[in-house]
């Protein structure tokens, strides 16, 4: 079975702190997501990487970056958090692009 | 622009009553059509992929088909057990999966 584990469930940092959320999934998978979900606005997409050290914005980038240096990796760094980014956070893997992807159980993170 | 709407946004059903779930996308280049189900605080479950008109798939209680413009999700009798929120996603020519607003299902005992 395919694993995606994210480092934590749950997250409270304060404004403007830096924040790192962990990815590391098992199956070898090309591709990583990551995405944020909210009430009423559904699942987006805020950066991918369909490769080590590659990446791509996705629907809403700003004031998110990432990091991808091993394959099985994947890291999303908010740079200086602020509350609008309190929100549950979603990492997914596939094994390759308009495949099925798998995902995290999620990070709860509140900015206070 | 590629879209994919879900309805109803909400749907309750007795136990064994059985219904669908609708997922209707744009039609342009349309790269398989994914279904996930979500539990309340957790991350999507992957249940079915779907790349060609007419084909289906089965699990437990769910079928899954797909035709030239929408994707449905038959639910069978259903059990309470079965009530979580119902994604789908379609594929793009970008090769990201864009998701839809979900279906949240309550099945009542």
């Amino acid at each position: 079975d395919v694993k995606v584990t994210q480092s934590s469930r749950y997250l409270v940092k304060r404004t403007g702190e830096k924040v790192f959320l962990e990815c590391v999934q098992d199956m070898d998978h090309e591709n990583m997501f990551w995405y944020r979900q909210d009430p009423g606005l559904g699942l987006r997409l805020i950066y991918f990487s369909y490769d080590v050290k590659m990446k791509e914005k996705g629907d809403i980038p700003e004031g998110y970056s990432v990091s991808r240096e091993k394959k099985e990796r994947f890291s999303l760094i908010l740079e200086s958090a602020s509350t609008n980014q309190t929100s549950m956070y979603l990492c997914a893997s596939s094994r390759g692009l308009n495949t099925e992807a798998f995902f995290g159980q999620g990070t709860r993170l509140t900015v206070v | 622009e590629d879209q994919v709407t879900q309805s109803p946004e909400a749907l309750r059903l007795q136990e064994g009553e059985s219904s669908s779930l609708n997922c209707s996308y744009t039609v342009s280049g349309l790269r398989g059509l994914f279904w996930y189900r979500q539990d309340p605080g957790k991350g999507p479950e992957f249940l079915f992929t779907l790349y060609s008109a007419g084909e289906e798939k089965e699990k437990e209680r769910l079928k899954a088909t797909l035709t030239k413009k929408e994707s449905f999700l038959h639910i069978t009798a259903p059990k309470p057990e079965d009530s979580a929120t119902y994604l789908c996603a379609r594929g793009s020519n970008t090769g990201k999966l864009i998701f839809g607003q979900g279906t949240t299902l309550q099945v009542k005992p």
